[in-house]
């Protein structure tokens, strides 16, 4: 059965960096694109990021352009989110997500999440 | 693109019939997901492109709607329906999501 792992979160200060990870199991990870999503406390969803499956393609939402970085290593099955420049409204439970199709924006797997907490 | 979710709050017992409304400010034809969504557990995807079943999903959910008004159908609620409800289109960048419905136990 598809499995996603995500892990990373934790706590870190304004300005700092983090990397998130999301380990796949149970499908052709190298034939799906992926996604990272995420919920701020007390806020919906929100889609973050896009990589096609072969990391040839990748999409931001803007306001995280430029600081954070979505990449895959299809070798070991595993989706990562680099995070830099981190601010408060980044606190979030991160969520990585398989899409259905190869880059179709349907969400049809999740992780159980993991969160970031941005404080000083 | 904006998609509003109605009602916010929807309370209802189980055996119910649930109606969940979202209304994008723009066509989007069929592109418009469900994802249903517990506390402390992942999202999980019950429709796509307006009205498809995902896999395992149980007929008693069913999706409709084209253009701008969609809705979920839940025909007889069952315990474990109660939960938080997202729209979500992909018809053009960026593919946001509904504020969701929040289904709790009347």
């Amino acid at each position: 059965q598809v499995q996603l792992v995500d892990s990373g979160g934790g706590v870190v200060q304004p300005g700092r960096s983090l990397r998130l990870s999301c380990a796949g199991s149970g499908f052709m990870f190298n034939s799906y694109g992926m996604h990272w999503v995420r919920q701020a406390p007390g806020k919906g969803l929100e889609w973050v990021a896009f990589i096609s499956s072969d990391g040839s393609n990748r999409d931001y939402v803007d306001s995280v352009k430029g600081r954070f970085s979505i990449s895959r290593d299809n070798s070991k099955n595993t989706l990562f989110l680099q995070m830099n420049s981190l601010r408060d409204e980044d606190t979030a439970v991160y969520y990585c997500a398989k899409d259905r199709m190869g880059s179709s924006y349907v969400f049809d797997y999740w992780g159980q999440g993991t969160l970031v907490t941005v404080s000083s | 693109i904006v998609l509003t979710q109605s009602p916010a709050t929807l309370s209802l017992s189980p055996g119910e019939r649930a109606t969940l409304s979202c209304r994008a400010s723009q066509t989007i034809s069929t592109s418009l997901a469900w994802y249903q969504h517990k506390v402390g557990q992942a999202p999980r995807l019950l429709i796509y492109d307006a009205s498809n079943r995902a896999t395992d999903i149980p007929a008693r959910f069913s999706g409709s709607g084209s253009g701008t008004d969609f809705t979920l159908t839940i025909s007889s609620l069952e315990p474990e329906d109660f939960a938080v409800y997202y729209c979500q289109h992909r018809s053009n960048w960026p593919r946001t999501f509904g504020q969701g419905t929040k289904l709790e136990i009347k």
